[in-house]
């Protein structure tokens, strides 16, 4: 069965760096989100893409986040300046462009911020 | 505003026995509904979905769940549990069938033999 794939499993990295977060969603899809999941709490929405732009963003998704689709199979999350309140479980989605179709979830990118 | 609720944070059943997982919610229309199940340093597994249609819906590892827009719930359940069953899991709702996802705070199950 098609998955979404992450990498790298486990980000470790100074405060103030910038960070890349990949995925490659499953193939044919059309609609990608990413969320997170801080530790010991419930996953939050950050962002969904569509077309080739974000459709949807929440408060959390600041200047300091920006999502790209650089290639017709990659999903990236980049967050500019790291802060310490970063540190949590980063989940990429990716959903099937026609019908009632679900979110598929990857396996996460843990992201710890020193 | 649109939310999903799981009251109970942590149950624990006997291998065996029956489970049923809590899921309420507030949309003001008929959500988009979902229940996923994640395992430690595992991503959420789709488990089943409700969209539309017969109320009563099946899952994947025998889970079914049932939507009762009289009590905004989405119960999911399971009439015998295994071992393997012990996780986090996580009910989820959407306005809309490709929009983002709320999810509640997640139900611990521990499964004892």
């Amino acid at each position: 069965e098609p998955e979404v794939t992450q990498t790298p499993s486990h980000q470790v990295t100074q405060m103030g760096q910038e960070v890349i977060l990949r995925c490659v969603p499953i193939s044919n899809h059309l609609y990608f989100y990413w969320y997170r999941q801080i530790l010991g709490q419930k996953v939050e929405f950050l962002v969904s893409f569509y077309n080739n732009e974000i459709s949807e963003k929440s408060e959390i998704f600041d200047d300091q986040f920006s999502v790209e689709r650089p290639d017709g199979s990659n999903f990236t999350l980049k967050i500019r300046s790291t802060k310490l309140e970063d540190s949590a479980m980063y989940f990429c989605a990716s959903r099937g462009g026609t019908g009632a179709q679900p979110q598929h979830f990857g396996d996460g990118t843990r992201l710890s911020i020193l | 505003a649109q939310s999903v609720t799981q009251p109970d944070i942590h149950i624990t059943v006997s291998e065996g026995a029956s489970l049923e997982l809590r899921c309420n919610y507030s949309y003001g229309a008929t959500p988009y509904l979902f229940w996923y199940v994640q395992s430690p340093g595992q991503g959420l597994q789709l488990l089943l979905k409700y969209f539309s249609g017969d109320t009563l819906v099946q899952g994947i590892k025998g889970f079914e769940a049932e939507f009762k827009r009289s009590q905004s719930s989405f119960n999911l359940r399971k009439p015998s549990v295994h071992w393997s069953d012990a996780a986090e899991y996580f009910c989820g709702g959407g306005g809309t069938s490709y929009g983002k996802l709320t999810f509640g705070q997640g139900t611990i199950l521990t499964v004892h033999p």
